[in-house]
Order: structure tokens, then C-alpha cells, then sequence
């Protein structure tokens, strides 16, 4: 089983949408989860940081821990078409340890 | 302008033709790591510093050295490069309990 699970999409909205993307993960130690978008040809920007369970909102971002069914979700409200990305999930141990990436899910968002 | 400044962004070179992959951060981050993101495997971990003098393998070193003697710099060698080292690169800086910053990437054509 691997690690870190991201449906790869491509995913395809119109835009003003509500959009969902998940990981799920396979080892209950993680306790730090983030979510970074990736432009084509750039490099992976971090969008979210969050420690444990819980939500965690940032503008028109919200992410989502749910670690009894170690599931993670990033919701964006009023998708633009500015949006259109890879989004990578990604999970560590502790502050210091390497990330897990998932292997990102590409998100069109249709004006 | 806190960043990632990695050089260079694009190189093709011959199989067994030694090269270096340059990486410099100005944020004083201790933590810097290597990583390589190929269509269907996602971002995978080469190698990782935790600190100056100190670098540990991560998933796929094979083919890869790297070095830390200073804390800004983490330069990436491919003694011998060989086609299946054809890929994008990112190097990557965080601090202790946040997400990485990310550079620009290379894009390595080994033929």
C-alpha cells in the first residue's frame, strides 16, 4: 500500500464551483499535512499547513484533517480559472522529518 | 526576495558527462532536499540535509551525490548521468515545522 493515495484527475469544473480534492494516507504516525499547487513548468507552491486533525482556512481555501480516518481534503470556494494547477498533497512525521507526496491531482476550472 | 535559486533551468548533456545542478536559498533554512517529479510518479525524494555536514539518502539516490558545506547550498552531482536520470529537478528548503519552499526546477535531458 502506498504511502500517501491522490486521485490524479484530470478534474474539470466550471467556473464560481465549489471544488474537493483528496489524499488519503496509510501510516497513523503523520502528523503534519499540506497541500501545494504547481503551475505547468514551475515549481510546487505551498498553499496550506496544518498539524493534527481539524480545518484550517485561508481565504478561499480550507483544508481538512480527519486522522481516525486519515483523510485529508482541500475545498476551494468560487474556483477561478486562475486555479487551474496540479495540487500535491503531502504528509510528515514531525517538523523535521521528509515529506510524502502524493502524485497530484490536475484541476481545470473552466470559464 | 526569499527564495530557491537553482541553475541551471534547462540542460542537455551526453551520457557519462559529469554535471552539477547548482542550489542556494537565502532564508537560512536548515533543512534543504532534492527532488525528482516524473509523468505518473509524482515529486520522489533524491536526497535531504538536515544541516551543514549533514545529508542522508532518500527514495531514489541511485546515480546522485550530493553535498552541504554550507547552509545556503546544496548542490546536486550526477557523476555519470545516464538516460533514465532524463527528468525535472526541484531542490527545496524549509524551516523546522513548515512547509518547503521550492525552486524554479531544471529540466535534465541526458542522451
Amino acid at each position: 500500500q502506498k504511502e500517501v493515495e491522490q486521485d490524479p484527475g484530470p478534474l474539470s469544473v466550471p467556473e464560481g464551483a465549489i471544488v474537493s480534492l483528496n489524499c488519503t494516507y496509510s501510516n497513523s504516525a503523520f502528523q503534519y499535512f499540506m497541500w501545494y499547487r504547481q503551475y505547468s513548468r514551475k515549481g510546487p507552491e505551498l498553499l496550506m499547513y496544518t498539524y493534527s486533525s481539524g480545518n484550517k482556512e485561508d481565504g478561499r481555501f480550507t483544508a481538512q484533517v480527519d486522522k481516525s480516518s486519515k483523510y485529508i481534503s482541500l475545498f476551494i470556494r468560487d474556483s477561478q480559472p486562475s486555479d487551474s494547477a496540479t495540487y500535491l498533497c503531502a504528509v510528515t512525521h514531525s517538523g523535521n522529518t521528509p515529506l510524502v507526496f502524493g502524485k497530484g491531482t490536475r484541476l481545470s476550472v473552466i470559464a | 526576495e526569499a527564495q530557491v535559486t537553482q541553475n541551471p533551468r534547462y540542460l542537455i548533456t551526453v551520457t557519462g558527462k559529469k554535471l552539477t545542478v547548482t542550489c542556494s536559498q537565502n532564508m537560512n533554512h536548515e533543512y534543504m532536499s532534492w527532488y525528482r517529479q516524473d509523468p505518473g510518479l509524482g515529486l520522489r525524494q533524491i536526497y535531504y540535509s538536515m544541516n551543514v555536514e549533514v545529508t542522508d539518502k532518500g527514495d531514489v539516490p541511485e546515480g546522485y551525490k550530493v553535498s552541504r558545506k554550507e547552509k545556503r547550498n546544496f548542490p546536486l552531482i550526477l557523476e555519470s548521468p545516464s538516460p533514465n536520470q532524463t527528468s525535472l529537478y526541484f531542490c527545496a528548503s524549509r524551516k523546522a515545522n513548515y512547509g518547503y519552499t521550492f525552486g524554479s526546477g531544471t529540466r535534465l535531458t541526458v542522451v
